[in-house]
């Protein structure tokens, strides 16, 4: 089983859209969990960190649940500018070690 | 602020010649430092990773190594490429000891081994 999965896509959404992503993590230990997003050809960069109460951003909302060891990632009324391959990733304690799911590929569309 | 340096953008090598890739953090120490490699269409796959000089960890096992020679600098080699080591390599580097500790990438080398 891989250390983080997500589903790979491509999401294809209408703008305005809501659309969800979410990652699972198979190490319960995990400490720290972030959703990046990476351009084509691109360096990924980070999106935002996912706080264990659920955090919100702007037009974008990440949750934990530690339970089920899933996060998640919510965006509204998407924008064509949205479209980019969304990365989850996963660390255990001060950031060693950070996993990183293979990305999910959003695609917005006018 | 903090800034990381990788390079080359690009690179094109034949099969069997060596490889050497560098990175260099800046504004900060003792920094955690990574290797990463993404296949065309893919995620990114850990290969190495360090806690401090001279401290490597390899997270696969393939014909690259790494190398920490000072606290900020980390270096990714190969003696002989393979085809299979096309591919996006990235560099990382994140602070230790806190509670959230995300990583920042450099902007990447895209190698080519035809």
């Amino acid at each position: 089983r891989k250390e983080v999965e997500q589903d790979p896509g491509p999401f294809n959404v209408p703008e305005g859209a809501t659309v969800a992503f979410n990652c699972t993590y198979s190490n319960s230990a995990s400490q720290s969990f972030f959703w990046y997003r990476q351009d084509c050809r691109k360096e990924p960069k980070l999106l935002m960190s996912v706080y264990s109460s659920g955090n919100e951003d702007g037009r974008f909302t990440a949750q934990l649940n530690r339970a089920s060891q899933y996060i998640s990632l919510l965006i509204r009324d998407s924008k064509l500018s949205d479209s980019a391959t969304y990365l989850c990733a996963v660390a255990n304690t001060g950031g060693f070690k950070t996993i990183f799911g293979a990305g999910t590929r959003l695609f917005v569309k006018a | 602020s903090q800034t990381i340096h990788q390079w080359p953008a690009t690179l094109v090598q034949p099969v069997g010649s060596p490889l050497s890739l560098e990175c260099t953090v800046e504004g900060t120490s003792n920094p955690n430092l990574y290797w990463y490699r993404q296949a065309a269409g893919r995620g990114l796959q850990l290969l190495f990773y360090s806690v401090g000089i001279g401290q490597i960890s390899s997270e696969v096992p393939q014909n690259l190594s790494a190398s920490r020679p000072q606290d900020r600098q980390f270096i990714l080699s190969s003696k002989k490429l393979l085809l299979s080591d096309s591919g996006f390599y990235l560099c990382a580097w994140s602070v230790k000891g806190q509670g959230e500790a995300e990583a920042f990438f450099g902007q990447g080398t895209r190698l080519t081994v035809v």
